[in-house]
């Protein structure tokens, strides 16, 4: 069954360094999200992609988040300067559609520990 | 205002008992979507289910139901003759128009 891969599965980082989470989402999707689970508490919608360019973006997702498709298969998340507050599970999702009845398949996840 | 509510924060239950996560959710549209989504310890989503706002009937798969109330906005989920497997953070979700909502999750565990 196809799925939706990440890397790395764990990253440790001090505070201030640049972060970058790696997707590969299912190879027919069109619609590309990330999500961000903080320890403990629900997912949260940080960005949506689309057609190469960002299709709707959460208050979450200020200037230091940045995301990019660069070669038609991997879907990144960049966090340029990351804060202790960025500590979370981050979660890439791929849908074949953009309607609501959309189903998300979800990855593994990639969690980043900022020290 | 909370789009999504899972007012139980954690359930424990004993192996074989039969156990149900309550669902409420909130929203002016007519068409919308509901979902739920398991995650194990390993801490992946896995998808569940789907149901579309025009289609009450419950369902069955297994050991798993789900019960649509639209009258109460209510899309509950329960677990007959639970495992030890089905320990787990359940999430509840929303989709309308292009916005999907999470729960706060109901945190499952299933003593042997």
């Amino acid at each position: 069954e196809p799925e939706v891969t990440q890397t790395p599965s764990h990253q440790v980082t001090q505070m201030g360094q640049e972060v970058i989470l790696r997707c590969v989402p299912i190879s027919n999707h069109l619609y590309f999200y990330w999500y961000r689970q903080i320890l403990g508490q629900k997912v949260e919608f940080l960005v949506s992609f689309y057609n190469n360019e960002i299709s709707e973006k959460s208050e979450i997702f200020d200037d230091q988040f940045s995301v990019e498709r660069p070669d038609g298969s991997n879907f990144t998340l960049k966090i340029r300067s990351t804060k202790l507050e960025d500590s979370a599970m981050y979660f890439c999702a791929s849908s074949l559609q953009r309607s609501g009845a959309n189903v998300l398949t979800f990855g593994a996840g990639s969690r980043l520990t900022v020290l | 205002a909370q789009k999504v509510t899972q007012a139980q924060t954690e359930i424990s239950v004993v192996e074989k008992e039969d156990v149900t996560l309550d669902c409420v959710y909130e929203t002016r549209d007519t068409t919308y979507y509901l979902f739920w989504y398991k995650q194990p310890p390993s801490g992946e989503l896995v998808f569940l289910i789907r149901r579309n706002s025009f289609d009450e009937q419950n369902e069955i798969s297994g050991r798993y139901s789900w019960n649509f109330q639209k009258s109460t906005s209510s899309f509950n989920f329960t677990i007959t003759a639970s495992q030890v497997v089905d320990s787990a953070v359940y999430f509840c979700a929303l989709s309308e128009g292009n916005q999907f909502y999470f729960g706060t999750g109901t945190s499952l565990t299933v003593i042997p």
